[in-house]
């Protein structure tokens, strides 16, 4: 069995200040991660994935996040946020040998002025 | 946009009507995926079809009936749904030829919400 863990349901963030979302997972055999955006009143969009390779990835909008396989973790992160990132952010998991995708319960990133 | 369009937006159903909710991908996919999205729970993988076939259905209740008639097309027919049903409804699509490296695509969701 498997299963993500978002530790912070809300994150409450200054203009151009630097952000971290923690996402924590647990598997017993090599896993694909996600980072899913979902901007008020609509879906969930990519943000970055990590398949294999370089365990900093970098995505859209200027986030980046890490893989760190010994802590079982993959934070995202994002060095100035604008206003424009107040949003859910969602992580998620697919193991090798399986198709389906393990969402975590999202954190809630909201950039005040 | 992302290429893959829901409609409706937006549902208000009685507990005793039959309604569908249509999600179309352009982006040819061979993949298609139904969650749901309930408040302060993790999103909840419904069905799956890959190439038309269903080949997952995550112990979904019976009220709910998805139909994929061709690849570009998915359908969830609903029919005497409760209260808890309401919810956000999420289609997904992906290559289905990528294997485990397949990434998923989303559309806005259908909101509904069931009196």
């Amino acid at each position: 069995a498997q299963s993500v863990t978002q530790l912070d349901s809300q994150v409450p963030v200054f203009e151009e200040a630097p952000v971290e979302l923690r996402c924590n997972y647990s598997s017993s055999v090599s896993v694909y991660l996600f980072w899913y955006v979902q901007y008020p009143n609509q879906g969930l969009q990519l943000l970055l994935k990590y398949l294999s390779g370089s365990t900093l990835v970098k995505g859209i909008n200027g986030f980046e996040a890490e893989f760190n396989k010994s802590q079982t973790s993959f934070h995202l992160r994002k060095p100035s946020v604008h206003i424009s990132d107040t949003a859910e952010y969602f992580c998620a998991v697919r193991r090798t040998g399986a198709n389906n995708l393990f969402f975590g319960t999202g954190t809630r990133l909201t950039v005040i002025p | 946009e992302t290429g893959v369009t829901q409609t409706p937006r937006h549902l208000v159903m009685g507990m005793t009507n039959k309604k569908s909710l249509k999600c179309e991908q352009h982006l040819g996919h061979n993949a298609m995926y139904w969650y749901k999205q309930s408040a302060k729970k993790p999103l909840e993988l419904m069905f799956v079809y890959n190439f038309k076939e269903q080949t997952e259905n995550n112990s979904v209740p019976s009220r709910f009936s998805p139909e994929c008639p061709n690849s570009s097309h998915l359908f969830l027919h609903l029919h005497t749904l409760q209260p808890e049903d309401s919810a956000l409804y999420l289609c997904a699509s992906s290559p289905g030829t990528e294997g485990w490296t397949d990434t998923q695509y989303f559309g806005p969701g259908t909101r509904l919400t069931v009196l």
